[in-house]
């Protein structure tokens, strides 16, 4: 089973707004990450939480983790078009040598 | 190479036939991945690859898949006697040995079995 759940699955917003998506998982982890994907290829690394950080910001990204509910929160603020993607946590547990599980995954669309 | 490189980028199969897949992850890289996508559909993982140890093969949803990794280099994942349900996107990535480490995609194979 997946071990992170996206929620929700799909979300449509305004350019301008604010998009939150959230994450929950399983086991404990040594970090969390965000990542996002365009057009069903590869995907790319957005920003990593260690366990015992709870919130961590990178340009107009904020992601927050509550290690007690074993859930991430990733928001977007001041939306662009551009950003529409999905976009994908990832748990690193380290009991499974550090290996990444993903889960579904939020897809997120933007309109100018 | 600067990045995680798949070849090839887009694969047609007839149904029965097999296929090879193959990725070649960024130099010094000890932790290998491969994910599967479907259409609109997140990532399945398929088998882990870290250093010297026994790879993780949990993810292989039946026999007809198997993957190597060459040492600390190239890996690659073989489909036998393809069906039309192993259409999907192929995702290989590589990440730094260790913890707290972020994983570089490649740009995938699209497996079309026609």
């Amino acid at each position: 089973s997946q071990q992170g759940e996206e929620d929700p699955q799909a979300l449509s917003i305004q350019e301008g707004e604010n998009a939150t998506m959230n994450c929950s998982y399983k086991t404990s982890i040594n970090n969390l990450q965000w990542y996002r994907q365009n057009s069903g290829r590869g995907l790319v690394h957005l920003i990593l939480i260690r366990s015992n950080e709870r919130e961590k910001h990178s340009g107009r990204l904020r992601v927050t983790l509550d290690t007690s509910k074993k859930s991430s929160s990733l928001l977007i603020t001041a939306s662009r078009a551009a950003d529409t993607a999905s976009y994908f946590c990832a748990t690193d547990d380290g009991n499974a040598g550090n290996m990444l599980t993903f889960g579904g995954g939020t897809r997120l669309m933007v309109k100018p | 190479g600067a990045g995680v490189s798949q070849s090839p980028s887009n694969k047609v199969t007839e149904k029965g036939k097999d296929v090879e897949l193959r990725c070649d992850p960024i130099s010094g890289h000890t932790a290998l991945y491969w994910y599967r996508q479907r259409l609109g559909q997140g990532l399945e993982f398929l088998i882990y690859f870290q250093g010297n140890s026994a790879p993780d093969k949990s993810g292989l949803p039946s026999d007809r898949f198997s993957a190597e990794r060459t040492g600390e280099s190239v890996s690659t994942l073989t489909i036998q006697r393809t069906q039309q349900e192993d259409s999907a996107v192929y995702l290989c990535a590589s990440s730094l040995r260790g913890r707290n480490t972020e994983a570089f995609f490649g740009q995938g194979t699209r497996l079309t079995v026609v």
